[in-house]
């Protein structure tokens, strides 16, 4: 069975601090994968997604960005964080077509 | 503005009855409605789904009902059990999009 991988659970980080979250897919091959943020009371917000190795499309301008260098594997980067950039990151996949996206568990990034 | 509203934040069910969870969505567009099960520290997890060529879909426990006149959407659970004490969410896609966009959510007790 697919299994979805993220970490880490929690993070710390200060102002000016870069970033990296991963996000690994086991059990599938050529996932579509995906990048959501949900800010403290909003929803949940795609960042970006990836239909396959080096494709990266971005939903929203910001001073994050996202790779994929493997097929199953999503990072998530910054190279300055902001305080803007606080909340809850989520990765999922899905198959290609009309199926359904599926979430890992998550990060709480705040930032200090 | 919310394009998929969940009216009710709550909802408390006692344990064999019937639960009946609501979504409304505004944007005829849409064409692919999900539910997801959320527990506290996880990402949300895929429940059941429907697309708009359909008004019923059952796996189980679980029914998901689609009126596209009335542009609403409804989640059954039959009977229900402690365990899915949880938060719903509805989530919807239009087509060739990748964005999931989420009702806020309605948290489901179930009463032994």
């Amino acid at each position: 069975s697919q299994t979805i991988h993220q970490w880490p659970a929690t993070l710390v980080q200060p102002v000016g601090s870069p970033l990296s979250l991963e996000c690994t897919v086991e059990g599938t091959s050529n996932p579509n994968l995906y990048w959501y943020r949900q800010a403290a009371g909003r929803g949940l917000q795609l960042l970006f997604y990836s239909v396959g190795i080096g494709q990266i499309s971005s939903e929203v301008p910001q001073n994050l960005s996202a790779s994929r260098p493997q097929d199953r594997q999503f990072i998530l980067s910054s190279k300055k964080l902001l305080l803007s950039d606080s909340g809850f990151y989520l990765c999922a996949w899905s198959d290609s077509g009309n199926q359904p996206q599926h979430f890992g568990d998550g990060t709480r990034l705040s930032i200090l | 503005d919310q394009q998929v509203k969940q009216n009710s934040p709550s909802l408390s069910v006692q344990e064999g009855r019937i639960s009946i969870l609501n979504c409304d969505y505004t944007n005829s567009m849409f064409d692919y409605f999900l539910w997801y099960k959320k527990y506290p520290a996880e990402g949300p997890t895929f429940l059941i789904s429907i697309s708009s060529i359909k008004d019923k879909n059952e796996d189980g426990r679980f029914t998901v009902f689609l009126n596209k006149s009335a542009k609403h959407l409804s989640l059954h659970i039959v009977p229900s059990q402690p365990g899915d004490s949880a938060v719903y969410f509805c989530a919807t896609t239009g087509a060739g999009s990748y964005q999931l966009t989420f009702g806020k959510g309605t948290k489901l007790s179930v009463i032994p």
